[in-house]
């Protein structure tokens, strides 16, 4: 099955504790892109990736990494989480190219930073 | 900057009827413009693309219209039913990114 899966969907941690939230795509897809949604504030693009070994800063990347080593994987790194960073996260691959650039979203990661 | 604006105070609407949803940007010349819908705790899933050369598209019960002159989409929903009450989002591709930027989204209730 066609599908973006993202690891936790659920997470409590604390202030300052380094986290990894793993995004795997098995579409093939050339573009990724993780976003945060905030209630009255939608979906921010975070960072977003055109190839591999090819990252860039999408809206909101402060406090953030991201890496692309493989087509197929686009973790999100939070070095230092702070409580701002509670929030649902996405990650979104698409195939890129002339084609429609629908994206396809992962199940969310719902994140709580004590 | 770059802004798209969508109702922010839910559409309220009855079964059978339609609804109509609005997104509108400035600041912004995109190639492409999706519709999005979004189940509360769900990642979006893809409705609906239109291009810049396109007035409008069609699917099923939803139509799409683009008014580049004016920046605005507007997004159909005929013969509308509860099971169409979601968060329809808008997003626009174009400036040199091929990733889209999602606009706030408007929540679409249908009462039986």
């Amino acid at each position: 099955e066609a599908q973006v899966t993202q690891n936790p969907r659920y997470l409590i941690t604390v202030t300052g504790k380094k986290l990894t939230v793993t995004c795997s795509q098995n579409m093939n897809h050339e573009y990724m892109s993780w976003y945060r949604q905030d209630p009255g504030l939608g979906l921010r693009q975070i960072y977003y990736s055109m190839n591999v070994e090819v990252t860039d800063k999408g809206d909101v990347p402060e406090g953030y990494k991201v890496s692309r080593k493989e087509k197929r994987n686009f973790p999100l790194i939070l070095e230092s989480p702070s409580p701002n960073q509670t929030s649902l996260y996405f990650c979104a691959s698409s195939l890129g190219g002339t084609g429609t650039y629908e994206q396809y979203f992962g199940p969310g990661t719902r994140l709580t930073v004590t | 900057s770059q802004k798209i604006e969508q109702n922010s105070e839910a559409l309220n609407i009855q079964e059978g009827k339609t609804a109509t949803l609005t997104c509108n940007y400035t600041n912004y010349s995109p190639a492409y413009l999706q519709w999005y819908r979004q189940d509360p705790g769900r990642g979006p899933v893809f409705l609906l693309l239109i291009r810049e050369n396109e007035k409008e598209k069609r699917k099923e019960r939803l139509k799409v219209t683009f008014d580049t002159t004016l920046k605005q989409s507007l997004f159909h929903i005929t013969a509308s039913q509860p099971a169409d009450s979601a968060t329809y989002l808008c997003a626009l591709v174009g400036g040199g990114s091929y990733i889209p930027t999602f606009g706030r989204g408007t929540s679409l209730i249908v009462h039986p």
